[in-house]
C-alpha cells in the first residue's frame, strides 16, 4: 500500500524556537495532504488543508501564522510551528491522497514537547 | 454537542471475544463512514471504508452504517491481543478528504 512517511518522530525544542515537521508522500504523488493535531486521550482535529501550488486552508481557531504549512511540490509538505510555546506540544499527523475519491494515508506522527 | 461521539473506553475482554465498538454522530450531511485503528504515538491505519448505509465485511472485521440512527460500528471478531490498540471512527459528508474523527475507543485483549 501506499507509504506516507513523516519526520521527525519525535522532537523537543525551547519556548521561542521554531519546529518544521515533513510529511512525504513516497510512492504516490499527493494532491492534496491534511495536518492533524492529537491531544492525549482525545481525537485528531484537522487543522489545515494543503493542495499541491497554493496557500494551504486553515480550519477556524488554527493561527495561519504560527503554523506554516507548504506543499511546494507532489510529494512533499512541510508544517513549520513558529515560536512554538508549550502549550503547543503535541501530536501532529499528516495524510495525503493522490487524486479524489483515493484512500488517505496517514504518516506516523511527530511528537512535539516544547519546553 | 460533537458532530461524533465515541466512547473513549478501556474496553477489555479475553481473547477470542466478539468486539463491538460504536460511534453516533449529529451531521445527517455524512455519508463517508470509516474505522481506523491506531497504535500509542502512531498515525491511524485504515480499516474498513463505507459508503452510506450497509454493511462491509474484511476478514475478522465487519463495520455497519446505519444513517437512519445516526449510528456505526464496527466488530472485530475472534479478537487477538494484536488487536489491543485505540479504535477511531471517521467520517466525511464529502469525498473531499476532510475527516471528522470520534475520540477513539482503546481496547485491550487479554491473552
Amino acid at each position: 500500500g501506499a507509504v506516507v512517511s513523516q519526520h521527525p518522530s519525535r522532537v523537543i525544542c525551547k519556548s521561542g524556537t521554531s519546529v518544521k515537521i515533513e510529511c512525504r508522500s513516497l510512492d504516490f504523488q499527493a494532491t492534496t495532504m491534511f495536518w492533524y493535531r492529537q491531544f492525549p486521550k482525545q481525537s485528531l482535529m484537522l487543522m489545515a488543508t494543503s493542495n499541491e501550488g497554493s496557500k494551504a486552508t486553515y480550519e477556524q481557531g488554527v493561527e495561519k501564522d504560527k503554523f506554516l504549512i507548504n506543499h511546494a511540490s507532489l510529494t512533499l509538505s512541510t508544517l513549520t510551528v513558529t515560536s512554538a510555546h508549550p502549550e503547543d506540544s503535541s501530536f501532529y499527523i499528516c495524510s495525503a491522497r493522490g487524486m479524489p475519491n483515493e484512500k488517505l494515508f496517514f504518516g506516523s506522527g511527530t511528537q512535539l514537547s516544547v519546553l | 454537542q460533537k458532530e461524533v461521539e465515541q466512547d473513549p473506553g478501556p474496553l477489555s475482554v479475553p481473547e477470542g471475544a466478539i468486539v463491538s465498538l460504536n460511534c453516533t454522530y449529529s451531521n445527517s450531511a455524512f455519508q463517508y463512514f470509516m474505522w481506523y485503528r491506531q497504535y500509542s504515538r502512531k498515525g491511524p491505519e485504515l480499516l474498513m471504508y463505507t459508503y452510506s448505509s450497509g454493511n462491509k465485511e474484511d476478514g475478522r472485521f465487519t463495520a455497519q452504517v446505519d444513517k437512519s440512527s445516526k449510528y456505526i460500528s464496527l466488530f472485530i471478531r475472534d479478537s487477538q491481543p494484536s488487536d489491543s490498540a485505540t479504535y477511531l471512527c471517521a467520517m466525511s459528508a464529502s469525498n473531499t478528504g476532510k475527516l471528522i474523527f470520534g475520540q477513539g475507543t482503546t481496547l485491550q485483549v487479554k491473552p
